[in-house]
């Protein structure tokens, strides 16, 4: 099976940078993906890791390192809007199928 | 581009009822996953479709929910009878290829009462 842990939630300061890290253990991995949820919208997809390194898209970064089973998003220059969910989601084997199987979530509050 | 649409956006029944949900995914993409989010869990797998064809249906709950693809299109995702512990929101995604991003929809939000 798969299992993936990230924090519940974070509070940072608006214009700060925040780090949101996501552990995970999976057989066959064959990617990780990070998605924003604002309350009562749909997850949308934010960045997509499969080799180890760093991925820079704008104000968001996401980093993956496969031998030790870790990412982390990186949110620089935050603003007020970045206050939503941010899931950590994982493909890899369960059950013998490629699934992409998502973490709880990362609550997160970003405050004046 | 449109996105992943789906129908309704809430639902409320009464347990022992039956709901149909629907969603249409982005055109051109083959692959159609249905996830369920219980209140205060994660985003958990239910099927994948490819095509007209269940490609995995390990996360179904039980036989009271039935997915359907007719023709490779939209899908429908059939509850009947429902049960109070089918409340949740379920969230329709696509993807053009197997191993590229799921898009998601704003999902179908059900009450069961």
């Amino acid at each position: 099976g798969q299992n993936i842990d990230q924090p519940t939630e974070m509070t940072a300061t608006e214009g700060a940078i925040v780090q949101i890290n996501c552990t995970y253990q999976t057989s066959g991995f064959n990617g990780l993906f990070w998605y924003q949820q604002h309350a009562g919208e749909a997850p949308t997809f934010l960045s997509y890791n499969v080799l180890d390194g760093l991925e820079e898209k704008g104000r968001f970064s996401s980093f993956l390192s496969r031998s030790k089973g870790y990412s982390y998003l990186l949110l620089k220059e935050l603003q007020m809007k970045d206050s939503a969910s941010y899931l950590c989601a994982v493909r890899g084997n369960s059950g013998g199928y490629q699934k992409v199987t998502f973490g709880t979530g990362t609550k997160l509050q970003v405050i004046p | 581009e449109a996105g992943v649409t789906q129908f309704p956006s809430h639902s409320v029944i009464e347990k022992g009822q039956t709901v149909t949900l629907r969603c249409d995914p982005i055109s051109g993409h083959d692959n159609l996953y249905w996830y369920r989010r219980v209140m205060g869990k994660e985003i958990k797998f239910l099927l994948h479709f490819v095509k007209e064809s269940k490609q995995d249906e390990s996360g179904m709950p039980n036989n009271r929910f039935l997915a359907e693809r007719t023709g490779g299109t939209y899908s429908t995702l059939k509850v009947q009878p429902a049960e109070l512990e089918d409340s949740g929101v379920y969230f329709c995604a696509s993807s053009q290829v197997w191993n590229s991003p799921l898009h998601f929809g704003n999902g179908t939000r059900l009450t069961v009462t």
